[in-house]
């Protein structure tokens, strides 16, 4: 069964809306989370990485005033697109892991459809 | 720096043929692990393997049998008997650190169409 919960699954909105998708880890205490977009036919891309109670590591050419991630608890991650534009439109995923040494674990992903 | 390349961007193949997936991946960190990932047209990532730098076994899991040589930093992965519900894109990942709690690198994927 999934222990990476992602939420909601597909988001059609318009343009300039603020889009808040939920990452949950429902077995594992998830220290760490990271938060990938995937474009159309393309590969998957880090944005960012969070770890519980601390500020969110953004990669090079990623907004962190546009993609807010908030890592508040050891089974949440919360990414908002704020005032999300066309050009936002894609699949983002989340991940989660702890120091243990699990595999990372996915989530099934969010489409987001900006009209 | 942490690369992964999958040179291969489409690969079409009849049903019941074998095919091989290429990864090859670039770490300067000793420690480091590798994956391979499915992803169907649905669009979540489906697990397929994980394998440390430390162990080069060769892994065969039914259809699936995946080949890891270090000495040409490459992990390539094989179907056997190619089916239908093969079809997906294939991801090959690298994630460093000793307790795989690092992000991981993906490469850019093969779609892998399996004909009838």
């Amino acid at each position: 069964g999934a222990v990476v919960s992602q939420h909601p699954s597909w988001v059609i909105c318009k343009s300039g809306t603020s889009v808040k998708i939920e990452c949950r880890s429902l077995d594992f205490q998830a220290t760490t989370m990271f938060w990938y977009r995937q474009f159309p036919k393309q590969s998957l891309m880090l944005m960012a990485t969070s770890n519980e109670g601390s500020k969110a590591t953004y990669e090079q050419g990623v907004e962190k005033d546009k993609f807010l991630i908030n890592h508040a608890s050891l089974t949440l991650s919360t990414l908002t697109v704020t005032s999300a534009h066309p050009e936002d439109s894609s699949f983002y995923i989340c991940s989660a892991t702890d120091p243990t040494g699990k595999p990372q674990h996915f989530g099934d992903g969010t489409r987001l459809s900006i009209l | 720096a942490q690369k992964v390349t999958q040179a291969q961007t489409e690969i079409s193949v009849v049903e019941k043929e074998d095919v091989t997936l290429d990864c090859v991946y670039e770490t300067r960190d000793t420690t480091y692990y590798l994956f391979w990932y499915k992803q169907p047209p649905s669009g979540e990532l489906v697990f397929l393997i994980r394998r440390n730098s430390f162990d080069e076994q060769n892994e065969i899991s039914g259809r699936y049998s995946w080949n890891f040589q270090k000495s040409t930093s490459s992990f390539n992965f094989t179907i056997t008997a190619s089916q239908v519900v093969d079809s997906a894109v294939y991801f090959c990942a690298l994630s460093t650190g000793p307790y795989n709690n690092n992000d991981m690198r993906f490469g850019a994927g093969t779609r892998l169409t399996v004909k009838p």
